[in-house]
């Protein structure tokens, strides 16, 4: 079975570097084809795809918040951390990650519970 | 890049079928048959109810289908229920990847 985790703070002020951590279990990111991405989801909002690391540590990311994201894998940890820096209220997000199973675009299945990150002086 | 484009909603009676539209550009849902389509009941995460265009993930109801013609995918619910009350998302390959602005679908 597979299941994920989201973990980080849930209040950041502007400005500052927000970490989120999923960690999961169930399959392994050295796994040939496998990776695990970070959608988000502000309030009554839609899904906002993030970022995508895979098992050979090939990185995608969303054009438009690029410069702002970097994501990472931890093989030994089964964790993957996304960084976004300079946040602003408008990040205000439930921030979710995913796994993929197949490198190349067949989709997100499961997905971790979500964690609320809310950016506010 | 452009969110792809959903109707805001849907609705449909109990046992009807309901059809949800979305249309990306030939840069991503016409380019790729990799869209997939995502359930997402009120304060729940997104499920996955159709990958690769038309393909059910195993314990999804046959009673959801999807479709694609050009740059318009559509997922289809046959004989409607009450629980598949939620908002829909379409999601589409395109390098990185799109999700669409949602649909929410209201059973009467």
């Amino acid at each position: 079975q597979i299941t994920l985790k989201e973990s980080g703070p849930t209040l950041v002020k502007p400005t500052q570097t927000l970490t989120l951590t999923c960690t999961f279990s169930g399959f392994s990111l050295s796994t040939s084809g496998v990776g695990v991405g970070w959608i988000r989801q502000p309030p009554g909002k839609a899904l906002e795809w993030l970022a995508l690391i895979y098992w050979n540590d090939d990185k995608r990311y969303s054009p438009s918040l690029k410069s702002r994201l970097t994501i990472t894998k931890d093989t030994s940890k089964n964790q993957v951390v996304l960084t976004m820096t300079n946040m602003d209220p408008v990040d205000t997000a439930t921030y979710y990650c995913a796994h993929s199973w197949v490198q190349g675009g067949t989709g997100f299945d499961p997905w971790g519970q979500g964690t609320l990150v809310t950016v506010s002086s | 890049q452009s969110a792809l484009t959903q109707p805001a909603s849907v609705s449909g009676s109990p046992g009807q079928s309901i059809t949800i539209s979305c249309t990306g550009t030939s840069s991503d849902v016409g380019s790729y048959n990799l869209v997939s389509w995502y359930q997402q009941h009120p304060g729940k995460a997104p499920k996955l109810m159709i990958y690769e265009v038309s393909k059910r993930p195993s314990g999804v109801s046959n009673r959801f289908s999807g479709s694609k013609s050009g740059n318009t995918a559509s997922l289809t619910i046959s004989g409607l229920q009450a629980e598949d009350e939620a908002d829909y998302y379409c999601c589409s390959y395109a390098g990185p990847y799109v999700f669409g602005t949602g649909t929410k679908v209201t059973v009467l």
